[in-house]
Order: structure tokens, then C-alpha cells, then sequence
């Protein structure tokens, strides 16, 4: 069966740190791997990475895919509270899309 | 900007009781979904359509029963609710192999 591993599952750090979230994937049909942000209610678009080596950026937020190892990673520089919330790591292939069990993020002034 | 749009936000059910979540998206999106999501954990995919017409299971179907009859709305029918149906249950669209886009989620309480 399809498995998507998020690492850490939760993290507490201080306004200005750096974090880097993991995710491992082990799936057949590969299409592609996104990224969300869920506070309270509905998970919110962050990246989608197709290939392999190319980072995306938005703001303080990156984030890159290895199709080799079959794993992702998303970094957020200078942490903010507002970045407090749960990231989800979700992996795409054909017409199905398998979640992981989120990372939470706690970020404290 | 509606986007996907769920009815209702809350609902509590007893044991045996059925009920049916409504779904509608109006970015004209030929996929849609159903997720459920339990506390601390990931979204698990209950049905899925790639257009009217055409559903398909997902990692978690029994109990649910899920239509699209039109584009526009998928909505999700539990029969003969259960304790382990509280959740919050999220629908999704999105054009073919790409971004989904996430209603506001309804949440529910079987007691």
C-alpha cells in the first residue's frame, strides 16, 4: 500500500527559527507532491513539485523534491506565530491522492 | 468566490441515523472528493469522481455511499450512522492531476 511519512509529527519553536519539515513517500504512479497548510478549517494550497531538484518559493517558504530518495522537504525561514498550524504532505498519482499525518507546528513569540 | 462550497458546518447524529453532506464547487472542476479527518491524523480519501457520471472508492468507502449527477455537486450520504463516523469530513476539486481545491469541512458527531 501507497505510504506517505511525515517527520516531524509535531515541532515547537521560537519566532526567527528555522524549520525544516520532512516527507517520505513510497508509491506507485507517481505524479506529483503537494504541499498544504491547515489552521483551523480547510487545508490551503501551498506547493505542488513535479521534478526532481527544482526548489519552489513563496516568501519564507521553500520547498523541494527528490524523486531518487522519494522524499520532500519544506523549510520556513524566520518563523512567524502566524506560521503556527499543521503542514500536510500529500502525494498524487493518477487520480488518487494519499495524505500524510501532518506535521504541527507551534511557533512561540 | 464561492469555490467548494459544504452544507452543513456542523451536525450531530444518533447511532442508526442517516444523513447526506452536501458538496457543491462552481470552478466548473471535473474531479472531486471526499476526505475524512480524524483528530491528529492525516486526510483518508473516502470517494472520488473524475466527472459526472463516475465514482470510485477511496482508502476508506464502507459506510458511505456517494452520486454525481451533475458537475457541480458530489454529495455523501451515510446510512445507519456510526460512533466511528465522528469526523470532520472535507470535499475537494480540482482540475485532472492537480491542485485540490478544500471546502470548509463539516464537522460530525455520531452519539
Amino acid at each position: 500500500e501507497d505510504k506517505v511519512v511525515q517527520s516531524p509529527l509535531s515541532l515547537v519553536v521560537h519566532e526567527g527559527d528555522t524549520v525544516t519539515l520532512n516527507c517520505s513517500y513510497e508509491v506507485t504512479n507517481f505524479r506529483s507532491l503537494l504541499w498544504y497548510k491547515q489552521e483551523k478549517k480547510a487545508p490551503t494550497f501551498l506547493f505542488m513539485l513535479t521534478s526532481s531538484g527544482i526548489e519552489k518559493k513563496s516568501g519564507r517558504l521553500s520547498s523541494i523534491l527528490d524523486k531518487k530518495e522519494l522524499f520532500s522537504i519544506l523549510n520556513i525561514t524566520a518563523t512567524q506565530t502566524g506560521d503556527s498550524a499543521v503542514y500536510l504532505c500529500a502525494e498524487y498519482n493518477n487520480n488518487d491522492m494519499r495524505f500524510g499525518a501532518g506535521t504541527r507546528l507551534t511557533v512561540k513569540p | 468566490n464561492a469555490g467548494v462550497t459544504q452544507t452543513p458546518k456542523f451536525r450531530i447524529l444518533k447511532i442508526g441515523q442517516s444523513m447526506t453532506l452536501q458538496c457543491t464547487q462552481d470552478m466548473n472542476h471535473n474531479y472531486m472528493y471526499w476526505y475524512r479527518q480524524d483528530p491528529g491524523m492525516g486526510l483518508k480519501l473516502i470517494y472520488y469522481s473524475v466527472g459526472a457520471g463516475i465514482t470510485d472508492k477511496g482508502e476508506v468507502p464502507n459506510g458511505y455511499n456517494v452520486s454525481r449527477s451533475t458537475t457541480e455537486d458530489f454529495p455523501l450520504r451515510l446510512e445507519l450512522a456510526a460512533p466511528s463516523q465522528t469526523s470532520v469530513y472535507f470535499c475537494a476539486s480540482s482540475r485532472p492531476r492537480n491542485i485540490q481545491y478544500f471546502g470548509a469541512g463539516t464537522r460530525l458527531s455520531v452519539l
